[in-house]
């Protein structure tokens, strides 16, 4: 079974730094995809990144990056130039190929301040 | 484009009662989720429906729950009795296919207390 793991319950910033968040997970298969969802207070989750594990090259969307090592099985999330907006859970999350189940950790709050 | 609607928003019940959620996914998804978000935790799938087949109840604990996709567009999702262990958030997400190909669009959820 595939298992994420998010090991820093909460994470603070100030106005502008870069912040990491880390995850690692637990698998057995080769191919798969990994993602950062992002939930503020609203509790609606919205997608921040997401990366195909047979690529080597790391995302990037705007300010978001992830560092992606597979055969460590970590993938961390850079957050560049933080904002307010950004205050947030962040959840990092698996799904196997083949299938459309993602499997969440227990995510990270993150808290940017001014 | 309208989001993932779900209603209501919050609810509170004694143990034993029996509770519905409602979700109007974004028109023309053809899959559709719910997760449960237990505080503290990261949400878990429950069901997910293609039109109106299930494809993965696996994790749907169906002496107490049940789920149904009427028409292939709005879900409802029941319990019946409720435990206190079910106190928690009710996520429904829909896409217009696969979910890895064309994104999930979740709503805000409802969250359930039981007292």
């Amino acid at each position: 079974a595939q298992t994420v793991t998010q090991s820093q319950p909460e994470m603070s910033v100030q106005e502008a730094e870069t912040v990491t968040l880390s995850c690692t997970y637990d698998t057995s298969e080769s191919n798969y995809y990994l993602f950062w969802y992002k939930q503020p207070p609203s509790r609606q989750m919205i997608l921040v990144i997401r990366q195909e594990a047979y690529k080597q090259q790391n995302a990037t969307e705007n300010r978001f990056s992830v560092n992606f090592q597979k055969a460590a099985k970590s993938f961390s999330l850079k957050i560049s130039d933080s904002q307010l907006g950004d205050t947030a859970m962040y959840f990092c999350a698996f799904m196997k190929v083949d299938t459309d189940k993602l499997i969440f950790g227990t995510g990270t709050r993150l808290q940017v301040f001014p | 484009e309208a989001g993932v609607a779900q209603s209501p928003r919050y609810k509170i019940i004694e143990k034993r009662q029996s509770v519905a959620f409602w979700c109007n996914p974004i028109s023309g998804h053809a899959t559709l989720y719910w997760y449960q978000q237990i505080l503290g935790q990261g949400p878990k799938l429950l069901i997910q429906f293609q039109n109106n087949g299930v494809v993965d109840d696996s994790q749907l604990p169906k002496d107490r729950f049940s789920a149904e996709r009427l028409k292939g567009v709005d879900s409802t999702l029941k319990i019946q009795p409720a435990k206190l262990e079910d106190s928690a958030v009710y996520l429904c997400a829909s896409s217009l296919d696969s979910g890895w190909t064309y994104g999930y669009t979740f709503g805000s959820g409802t969250r359930l207390t039981v007292v």
